[in-house]
């Protein structure tokens, strides 16, 4: 019973270098998120996608790109990493029924340190 | 556009006490949801509880109790005789329906020393 499984969950990059951060979950959920968490800042969304097929941006989106591979996987990309990049991502998914207040589950997070 | 404030960034407290951990949000929806959020020094976040804009009435679970309040727009969240294992970040979250996105608050740090 993996839930949310996020990889890699600790990376250093090089300003400049690209990577990305896979995301899985296996609770055949339809709706799939990125969240950066910074000290002070809580959890920002960067993207998401509500369903397989689709993503939109959220409140953070530049510098980063993303991929719904299929239901079950949802990857982030940095394609130049910036120090500003630097932080703790988590990946969450939920199963939309009806009109909202469906819990959303996080993977475990990924700490990304830019230098 | 939807807003949680936790005003509360860090909060420390002897074991056996109770603590009461704010939030506030602001939403133009009337059809909402609340969460609370627990996140471990180990990192992962743990969901707590949900709650409806439609139902008001307080939840208690264990040692947890929630309090909601519609007319001052809060959702705070009291630990009664707080243990050590309770030290963690804490996470208020809003959900409108319109949008079906989390709106994260700044997070608690709650810090119970023995």
């Amino acid at each position: 019973n993996a839930g949310v499984t996020q990889t890699p969950k600790f990376q250093v990059l090089k300003t400049g270098q690209s990577m990305t951060l896979q995301c899985a979950q296996d609770m055949n959920h339809n709706s799939m998120y990125w969240y950066r968490q910074d000290p002070g800042m809580g959890l920002r969304l960067i993207y998401y996608s509500a369903s397989e097929g689709t993503t939109d941006k959220g409140e953070v989106p530049n510098g980063y790109n993303v991929s719904r591979l299929n239901k079950r996987e949802f990857s982030l990309r940095l394609e130049s990493a910036a120090p500003s990049q630097t932080s703790v991502y988590f990946c969450a998914s939920m199963r939309m029924i009806g009109t909202g207040g469906n819990t959303i589950y996080f993977g475990e997070g990924s700490w990304l340190t830019v230098v | 556009a939807q807003k949680v404030t936790q005003a509360q960034t860090e909060i420390s407290v002897v074991e056996k006490e109770d603590v009461t951990l704010d939030c506030v949000y602001e939403t133009r929806d009337t059809t909402y949801y609340l969460f609370w959020y627990k996140q471990p020094p180990s990192g992962e976040l743990v969901f707590l509880i949900r709650r409806n804009s439609f139902d008001e009435q307080n939840e208690i679970s264990g040692r947890y109790s929630w309090n909601f309040q519609k007319s001052t727009s809060s959702f705070n969240f009291t630990i009664t005789a707080s243990q050590v294992v309770d030290s963690a970040v804490y996470f208020c979250a809003l959900e409108e329906t319109s949008g079906s996105r989390l709106t994260f608050g700044e997070g608690t740090q709650l810090t119970v020393n023995p």
